[in-house]
């Protein structure tokens, strides 16, 4: 069974401040991973993709893999109110489908 | 089109009754895959088509729940005897390929309430 695990939250930072997410997952033979935002009541929508091992930077966002670990963070810098929304790890494996974690639940604070 | 296209956007229905939830992927999107979330609760694979295929359909609940895909383009996603517990969104997502690349692309989903 391919498992995603995340912790549930809620992680509240105040604004301005470091968000850390985290995200373990099962199957070694994963190729690549994925960081889903997801807002109340909308369908999830992507933030960022990583496929090597180290860190990926993205404005605001840096997405960090390690395949020995097999662990995948993703780091907010600067938090604003309207990051505030669930953050959906999702990794996938050569042709098979996409296996999500249970999401974790972000509060930035004003 | 644009982007993934979903119908219909909410559906009441009674308790016994069949449904049929519609997605229409970006186009040239090869892969399409369904999602099912409960009120609260995390996105539970259903079905994926590579093509009109459909190389992993383990979680499909029961034998009530079916889905094809015509023409490597639209796909339903058909309930039959709804129950209670069949009360969701009902995600869709395509992606350019299904081989260890390609992120995945979400429609807006299908509500669905099972009275």
């Amino acid at each position: 069974q391919k498992e995603v695990e995340q912790n549930s939250g809620p992680l509240s930072v105040p604004e301005g401040a470091i968000a850390s997410l985290n995200c373990t997952y099962s199957d070694r033979g994963s190729q690549s991973f994925f960081w889903y935002r997801q807002y109340s009541g909308k369908s999830p929508e992507l933030i960022m993709f990583i496929y090597s091992n180290g860190d990926k930077e993205d404005g605001r966002f840096t997405a960090q893999l390690n395949k020995a670990s097999q662990y995948v963070s993703l780091l907010i810098r600067d938090s604003q109110p309207s990051d505030s929304a669930t953050y959906l790890c999702a990794v996938r494996g050569y042709g098979q489908n996409f296996v999500f974690g249970p999401g974790t639940r972000l509060s930035v604070l004003p | 089109g644009a982007g993934v296209s979903q119908s219909p956007s909410n559906k009441v229905t009674e308790k016994g009754k069949d449904v049929e939830l519609r997605c229409d992927p970006i186009s040239g999107h090869t892969a399409l895959y369904w999602y099912r979330q409960s009120l609260g609760q995390g996105l539970e694979f259903l079905i994926y088509f590579q093509g009109n295929s459909a190389p992993d359909k383990s979680g499909l609940p029961s034998d009530r729940f079916s889905a094809e895909r015509t023409g490597g383009s639209v796909s339903t996603l058909t309930i039959q005897r709804t129950q209670q517990e069949d009360s969701a969104v009902y995600l869709c997502a395509s992606s350019f390929t299904s081989g260890g690349s390609g992120e995945l692309f979400f429609g807006e989903g299908s509500r669905l309430t099972v009275l």
